[in-house]
């Protein structure tokens, strides 16, 4: 089984704050990573797939960056809403693989 | 509406007592696959399939089966369920197994085996 690791594991935060955490998966093999947002009582939705090393993707005030070189990906979230509580996942896929390896998750609560 | 259904949504069970976890989507999606999510563990995938009739091992597969009859269904059945198998377990499906394909994950199913 393969270790993809979050960062932190939990986060508060302020209203307004910008943060930012990371997903930490083998070098070598890369297929793809997957972003995931988890709310509480709900389903994973999907996020992000990033595919190829350098990039970089933006969906409103959420970011996220891929390195497959090192093996990490950053989630950014600029000026944090109450809104944008939940746990963030990570999934990286290996080639030839069609099982995804999933982090624990960061979960990320913002205080208004 | 698209979307990917489970039933039930919670279910306790006694140890050995047969049951079936049903998951439905309805967006003619070839891949479909049955995760667990434990406290401090990410998800894990217990079984996958490709397409209809095509099923394999995930990560953790002991003590569960799975069929794919129809291509819109992927039921998972617990033979003799132990209390090591309470769980939050979800259903998911993508439209293709390919590199940018993401899942689409169904409720969850809240399984308590006493």
């Amino acid at each position: 089984i393969l270790n993809v690791e979050q960062s932190p594991q939990s986060l508060h935060v302020q209203e307004g704050d910008s943060t930012n955490f990371t997903c930490s998966f083998p070098s070598s093999n890369f297929y793809a990573l997957h972003w995931y947002r988890w709310e509480t009582a709900k389903s994973p939705e999907a996020l992000f797939v990033m595919t190829l090393n350098g990039d970089e993707k933006k969906k409103g005030r959420i970011s996220a960056t891929l390195n497959t070189k090192e093996g990490y990906s950053y989630l950014y979230i600029k000026g944090s809403q109450p809104e944008d509580s939940a746990t963030y996942l990570c999934a990286f896929r290996s080639g030839g693989s069609y099982i995804p390896t999933f982090g624990r998750g960061t979960s990320l609560i913002v205080h208004p | 509406e698209a979307q990917v259904t489970q039933n039930p949504r919670y279910l306790i069970t006694v140890t050995g007592k047969k049951l079936t976890v049903t998951c439905s989507q309805n967006m003619n999606h070839e891949y479909m696959s049955w995760y667990r999510q434990d406290p401090g563990l990410g998800l894990r995938q217990i079984y996958y399939s490709m397409n209809v009739e095509v099923t394999d091992k995930g990560d953790v597969p002991e003590g569960y089966k799975v069929s794919r009859k129809e291509k819109r269904n992927f039921p998972l059945i617990l033979e003799s369920p132990s209390p090591n198998q309470t769980s939050l377990y979800f259903c998911a499906s993508s439209p293709r197994t390919g590199v940018e394909e993401t899942q689409y994950f169904g409720p969850g199913t809240r399984l308590l085996v006493l």
